[in-house]
């Protein structure tokens, strides 16, 4: 199976501060999709990072807290932005092969971000 | 009404008992099943996946799929303590977003 990492794995921040968490996958991958993950909660989603388009996000997230780059078919970057205490969460990255690899979606280990 | 409907528990049970998870939906048009656990701290690991109606059997994992009445199981034989974990299921329609449950927190005690 293929390996998606995440850098930082967690981090402790400062109000008003931004951090940037990195997605890196070891194939190369057209769907990429960024969730977030409240203690005990389920998965939301924020957007879709397709390659060669501009990030999709959910209703709720927008581009100005959370910017995301996709520079290539390996890696992705999310930005969570003018931090609050609000966005101490899980953040993980996910892939999908699609039918290549059974149209089902992989996830990295998550970065823990603690904001204060 | 949500999508997709998992009980949260948490669901606790001896070792060795025989443990099932189980998923409502509404969508008559989700044709992939999937299955995830996950340890606290960690990400979800995808543990089973079913195309359309059916079982699937894996090791001590089986994944049931009855399309006719928008369920899904997931059993664990002979539980062990280190299948305690959140389990997530999750289905899609082809090419569309996937929808995960809110999952169920399993305890496996020794």
């Amino acid at each position: 199976s293929a390996v998606i990492s995440q850098k930082p794995s967690r981090d402790i921040c400062q109000r008003g501060t931004s951090l940037t968490i990195q997605c890196q996958v070891d194939s190369q991958v057209t769907m990429m999709f960024w969730y977030r993950q409240q203690p005990g909660q389920s998965l939301t989603l924020i957007a879709t990072a397709n390659q060669g388009s501009e990030a999709t996000y959910e209703s709720g997230f927008v581009i100005d807290k959370f910017p995301i780059s996709r520079p290539n078919l390996t890696f992705s970057t999310l930005t969570v932005s003018n931090m609050s205490p609000e966005d101490s969460s899980i953040y993980l990255c996910s892939v999908d092969w699609g039918s290549d690899r059974g149209d089902t979606q992989y996830f990295g280990p998550g970065t823990r971000l603690t904001v204060l | 009404q949500k999508e997709v409907e998992q009980d949260p528990g948490p669901l606790s049970v001896p070792e060795g008992a025989i443990v099932s998870l189980n998923c409502t939906y509404s969508n008559s048009a989700f044709q992939y099943f999937m299955w995830y656990r996950q340890y606290s701290r960690k990400g979800p690991e995808l543990l089973m996946y079913t195309y359309s109606s059916g079982n699937k059997e894996d090791g001590r994992f089986t994944a049931q799929v009855d399309k006719s009445s928008k369920y899904i199981s997931l059993f664990i034989r002979d539980s062990q303590p280190s299948d305690s974990a959140t389990y997530l299921c999750a289905m899609k329609a082809g090419g569309f977003k996937t929808i995960f449950g809110a999952g169920t927190r399993l305890f496996v005690k020794a």
